[in-house]
């Protein structure tokens, strides 16, 4: 199967400071997807990255598909920041979601 | 986005019992739904592929006597953990799939965590 690999494991960071988190994969893909998962458990769409850049807010993404890797970049950051980072993949001619280890994030204030 | 709602959000049972955990979509049918388990500080691990008339695909190592899938509806699939020991504790969540398909955006129920005593 398709490995992915996420990095840092952790990450601590003082609130306001910027970040990014690197989301390596080892085959090709057609669905890239980040996700936050708050302290309740409940995983939040960030982007649908497949390829290319997108922003939203505080937050960007970029995928470059040829290299098999993704950035999530995280600006001005704040505790509400705070979480778990996950990049997922679905493998291109397949149709399973296999997730990264993940990278843990503590913002402190 | 799409909203996928999970029942019980959490749940206390002694060892031998069944428990039912509900997945449904709410804004959209959806002929496939994907159930996960996740151990503390750990990722989400696929468990199963749900399809809406037809028997579960379940992953490598998961036991599917164990672990029934039934997609009864296209808004709504159960997970029935069956003589629940405590190893099967873990938090357990679904996606559903944008239009029904995987490679599209997926959804991510808020979760169902059991403790099995």
């Amino acid at each position: 199967g398709i490995q992915v690999e996420q990095s840092p494991p952790d990450l601590i960071l003082q609130e306001g400071a910027n970040s990014t988190l690197r989301c390596n994969f080892s085959d090709s893909v057609n669905n890239l997807q980040w996700f936050h998962q708050n302290p309740w458990g409940q995983l939040i769409n960030l982007f649908y990255i497949p390829s290319g850049t997108k922003q939203n807010g505080r937050l960007s993404a970029t995928t470059v598909a040829t290299e098999r890797y993704s950035l999530l970049y995280i600006s001005s950051s704040q505790t509400t920041d705070s979480g778990v980072y996950f990049c997922a993949v679905v493998k291109a001619a397949g149709n399973k979601l296999t997730f990264g280890g993940g990278t843990r994030v503590l913002v402190k204030p | 986005g799409a909203v996928v709602s999970q029942h019980p959000s959490r749940v206390i049972c002694k060892s031998g019992t069944s428990v039912k955990i509900e997945c449904r979509s709410l804004d959209f049918q959806a002929t496939t739904m994907f159930w996960y388990r996740q151990f503390p500080k750990q990722s989400l691990m696929l468990m199963a592929t749900s399809n809406e008339g037809s028997k579960a695909t379940y992953e490598q190592g998961v036991e599917k006597d164990k672990f029934l899938i039934n997609h009864a509806s296209l808004t709504l699939s159960t997970l029935t953990v069956t003589s629940a020991h405590p190893e099967d504790s873990s938090f357990y969540i679904c996606s559903v799939p944008e239009g029904g398909d995987p490679t599209d955006t997926q959804y991510f129920g808020p979760g169902t965590r059991l403790t099995v005593l």
